[in-house]
């Protein structure tokens, strides 16, 4: 059982370029979310997804696209890259567990500077 | 809408008690959750208390929670030098907080173990 699996582990990109950061899960979890984490500002999240084929914005969405066609995948795009996206990457599942309590699983991260 | 604080940083003598503070604001939160990050990891579950709950002990952590003032404590006992990590307050509102059943994270307490 992998869990919460991210690639690349690190990244540098040049500005304007894009690239996806993927996150895949085996736990068959509904809800996947990806967050940024900048020293001092803790974790932000990014975009979220309750379910195959739906995604909505978090705090931070700006810049960046995902998608969800399968329960296991919710890859992120960066469509053109930016100084300021130089950041930590987490990607994190999680059963959808309304009033029942659900442990989110992380992945360990992506470190991405942008140059 | 919802808030996490926690001071960013406690310095504490090994052998000694850490006590990690953390003040939210949404008041139906259902849950609250200890995530431990150790240098460059992702985060993981350290321990959670439904909000119906004044306390939880396990082993050496103890959780306690002032439901009235909205303040969540996290006690290490006898702390190692391998409790040295960023300790993060998360609260989980059903039906929002970060989108359907998402956490709301705090900024992370970094947690310096002095021999």
């Amino acid at each position: 059982n992998a869990g919460v699996t991210q690639t690349p582990k690190f990244q540098v990109l040049k500005t304007g370029q894009s690239m996806t950061l993927q996150c895949a899960q085996d736990m068959n979890h509904e809800y996947m979310s990806w967050y940024r984490q900048d020293p001092g500002m803790g974790l932000r999240l990014i975009h979220y997804s309750v379910g195959a084929g739906i995604t909505d914005q978090g705090e931070v969405p700006n810049g960046y696209n995902v998608s969800r066609s399968t329960t296991e995948d919710f890859p992120l795009r960066l469509l053109s890259a930016a100084p300021s996206q130089t950041s930590v990457y987490f990607c994190a599942s999680r059963m959808t567990g309304g009033l029942s309590n659900t442990e989110a699983f992380f992945g360990q991260g992506t470190r991405l500077t942008v140059v | 809408g919802e808030d996490v604080e926690q001071s960013l940083f406690l310095s504490v003598r090994e052998g000694d008690s850490s006590v990690i503070n953390c003040t939210y604001t949404d008041s139906s939160s259902t849950y609250l959750y200890w995530y431990k990050q150790e240098p460059g990891a992702g985060l993981q579950l350290l321990t959670y208390i439904f909000s119906n709950m004044d306390m939880k002990q396990d082993q050496r952590l103890t959780v306690l929670l002032n439901k009235k003032d909205k303040h969540l404590s996290l006690r290490i006992a006898d702390t190692q030098t391998g409790d040295s990590a960023i300790y993060f307050c998360a609260e989980s509102v059903w039906g929002s907080g970060g989108g359907a059943d998402g956490l709301t994270f705090g900024k992370g307490t970094h947690l310096i173990i002095q021999p």
